[in-house]
């Protein structure tokens, strides 16, 4: 099974920098199958990217995701209030899917 | 706005079986993937396995054993059913949509939590 190793575990940056979050795969992603989510305490995953780098339905441009192979980033461009969360990334080009073990970015 | 909801016992005994249903509102399950994954209280998550919508399934092997996921189309439901738990199947449980033309999960339930004890 492909291990997804997230870093950094967790990020302390402050409303509008720059969060850049990255995900890697212990071989390479199949198809470039990598998604992202964004995950509030008590709530249940929200899609932001698919495909490494295409953003879902109602997701702001803020959020772009980029990679190939074995490393991939998710870099949110100026952080809002409502951006501080967890992030975990996700293969599903390769069965079984696997999740990273998330990163948490939390305001400094 | 296609909507997802787990239902089931909060409380499992150890060495029983485990059982969940989703119930899909707001579309049908007809012609989609759908998938359970769970997540211990402070940890990551995990995929435990998918269905399509006519019952074909994939499970986790590290599941496998242990794990049926079923399909009823006549009430637009997908459901869990997993076997000999322990402590350690102690999670939040979601269903969740594969999206379609891709695996990602773009539809999540809420959730519903299952704790194992006696």
């Amino acid at each position: 099974e492909i291990v997804l190793t997230q870093s950094p575990g967790t990020l302390s940056l402050s409303p509008g920098e720059r969060a850049t979050l990255s995900c890697r795969a212990s071989q390479s992603v199949g198809s470039g199958y990598l998604a992202w989510y964004q995950q509030k305490p008590g709530q249940a995953p929200r899609l932001l990217i698919y495909g490494t780098s295409s953003r879902a339905t109602g997701i702001p441009d803020r959020f772009s995701g980029s990679g190939s192979g074995t490393d991939f980033t998710l870099t949110i461009s100026r952080l809002e209030p409502e951006d501080f969360a967890v992030y975990c990334c996700q293969q599903y080009g390769n069965s079984p899917r696997t999740f990273g073990q998330g990163t948490k970015v939390e305001i400094k | 706005q296609v909507q997802l909801q787990e239902s089931g016992p909060g409380l499992v005994k150890p060495s029983e079986t485990l059982s969940l249903t989703c119930t899909v509102s707001g579309g049908s399950i007809y012609g989609y993937y759908w998938s359970w994954i769970r997540q211990p209280p402070g940890k990551g998550l995990e995929w435990i396995g998918c269905i399509f919508y006519s019952g074909s399934t994939i499970y986790n092997p590290s599941l496998k054993s242990r794990v049926t996921i079923s399909a009823d189309m006549s009430k637009n439901q997908i459901s869990l059913k997993l076997r000999s738990v322990t402590a350690a199947d102690t999670a939040v449980y979601y269903c969740a949509r594969d999206q379609r033309g891709t695996s990602a999960l773009d539809y999540w339930g809420q959730g519903t939590l299952v704790t194992v004890s006696p």
